[in-house]
């Protein structure tokens, strides 16, 4: 069974301290994709990876196939990164079924 | 231009009561999905239509039937509403060909009475 693991569920940062997110599965996949859930609701797709590392402004991720794991790393954070994030894996099999994490609760302050 | 829209935004009904979902992609993606958050925010899988045919039906209650007329419609139909069914639902479109990557619509916020 494909599980997906984050914790902790939530976590405090001060403004401009650097944040890390982590998130463990069980089984094979062909890609792990993070996801930030602001407070009005809407889900954004922040990254798809499948190997090394991807960079997109103040936001870096990373992930380990032989650990089957991945971070999400924040630079820099604002209050306005307060969100829910949210990492899912698509697995191996002919569809692209994701399987989510709990998610964890991103409160920054100023 | 929306990617992927949801109408109704919000929904509350009473118990029993039948209630549609219509999702629309304008992406030219060939996959939708439904997805169910509940209270506890924990999002699941509950359909997943290829080019109009199901491909994923995970452990969903009858009374749920998705319904994909065209590649960029997949909607919802919940018959006999239940307390339980009240939570956000999320449609999501993606191609299949490529590296997916998720679109998700804005979700919709049903309430049961």
């Amino acid at each position: 069974k494909n599980e997906v693991e984050q914790s902790p569920q939530n976590l405090t940062a001060q403004e401009g301290e650097f944040i890390t997110i982590n998130c463990s599965y069980s089984v094979g996949i062909s890609a792990l994709h993070w996801l930030q859930q602001h407070p009005g609701g809407g889900i954004v797709s922040l990254f798809m990876l499948s190997s090394g590392k991807k960079k997109h402004g103040r936001l870096i991720a990373t992930i380990n196939i032989q650990e089957k794991h991945s971070s999400l790393h924040i630079t820099a954070s604002h209050p306005r990164d307060s969100a829910v994030y949210i990492c899912a894996d698509n697995n191996t099999g002919a569809n692209s079924k994701l399987t989510f994490g709990k998610g964890i609760t991103l409160s920054v302050r100023p | 231009d929306t990617a992927v829209s949801q109408t109704p935004k919000y929904l509350v009904t009473q118990m029993g009561n039948d209630k549609s979902i219509k999702c629309e992609q304008n992406l030219g993606h060939d996959t939708m999905y439904w997805y169910k958050q509940d209270s506890k925010k924990f999002l699941k899988i509950m359909f997943s239509y290829n080019n109009k045919e199901l491909i994923i039906n995970e452990t969903v209650p009858n009374r749920f039937s998705p319904k994909s007329p065209d590649k960029a419609h997949l909607n919802l139909h919940i018959n006999s509403l239940e307390l339980g069914d009240s939570a956000v639902y999320f449609c999501a479109s993606s191609h299949r060909d490529s590296k997916p990557s998720q679109y998700f619509g804005p979700g919709t916020r049903l309430l049961v009475l």
